[in-house]
């Protein structure tokens, strides 16, 4: 089945604690993204990916890190976790189609991960 | 930079029909997209608009005027279970052709 999986779906953490938030897909997705939502401000995208060793700040990168050493794989890093880094988290990944070609879906998203740091 | 709006909450009853707008403002406009959102779920792709017109999908219509940079959502027949949140998410040729910004979404609760 064509998925991406997250993994924690939930995780309560310390401030301070490194933690990562693992992704994969299996569609063999060039793209790959990351994405927090919160109350009143919606989907807010964290760092993408175009491709494998390429990645690109979003709008809200600060305090978070990522790597694309694979391609089926995109890590979530918060090196040192903060009380407003709590929120729900989606992972996301799609085909980079040139214009105009290919099934037009967008993002398929993983099942989120519920994060709360206390 | 895009700026997508939304209205933050509609109502409508089951069996009516209701219409979701999403206007928005964008320098490389290549495709507008629709999601349907169920509480603490993952968003799932309902429609995708990237030329003028209207997209019809069983009980989902989406519309996209390019020059006013407008869509709306329409949902017919509607039915308890698509009381959800629907997000508008636009797609910037400039930021990637793979990048989308979302609006904040419409949460619909329908009721009996």
């Amino acid at each position: 089945e064509a998925q991406v999986t997250q993994n924690p779906r939930y995780l309560i953490t310390v401030t301070g604690k490194k933690l990562t938030v693992t992704c994969s897909q299996n569609m063999n997705h060039e793209y790959m993204s990351w994405y927090r939502q919160d109350p009143g401000l919606g989907l807010r995208q964290i760092y993408y990916s175009m491709n494998v060793e390429v990645t690109d700040k979003g709008d809200v990168p600060e305090g978070y890190k990522v790597s694309r050493k694979e391609k089926r794989n995109f890590p979530l890093i918060l090196e040192s976790p903060s009380p407003n880094q709590t929120s729900l988290y989606f992972c996301a990944s799609s085909l980079s189609p040139p214009r105009g070609q290919g099934p037009q879906r967008g993002y398929t998203f993983g099942s989120g991960t519920r994060l709360t740091v206390v | 930079g895009q700026n997508i709006d939304q209205p933050t909450e509609m109502t409508a009853t089951e069996g009516a029909i209701v219409q979701i707008n999403c206007t928005y403002q964008t320098s490389g406009f290549n495709g507008l997209f629709w999601y349907q959102q169920h509480a603490g779920e993952a968003p799932t792709f309902l429609s995708y608009n990237v030329l003028d017109g209207l997209e019809e999908k069983g009980r989902f219509s989406s519309f996209l005027s390019r020059s006013k940079g407008y869509s709306y959502l329409l949902l017919k027949e509607l039915q308890m279970k698509d009381s959800a949140s629907y997000l508008c998410a636009v797609r910037d040729a400039n930021s990637g052709y793979s990048t989308l910004t979302f609006g904040k979404g419409t949460m619909l609760l329908v009721s009996p």
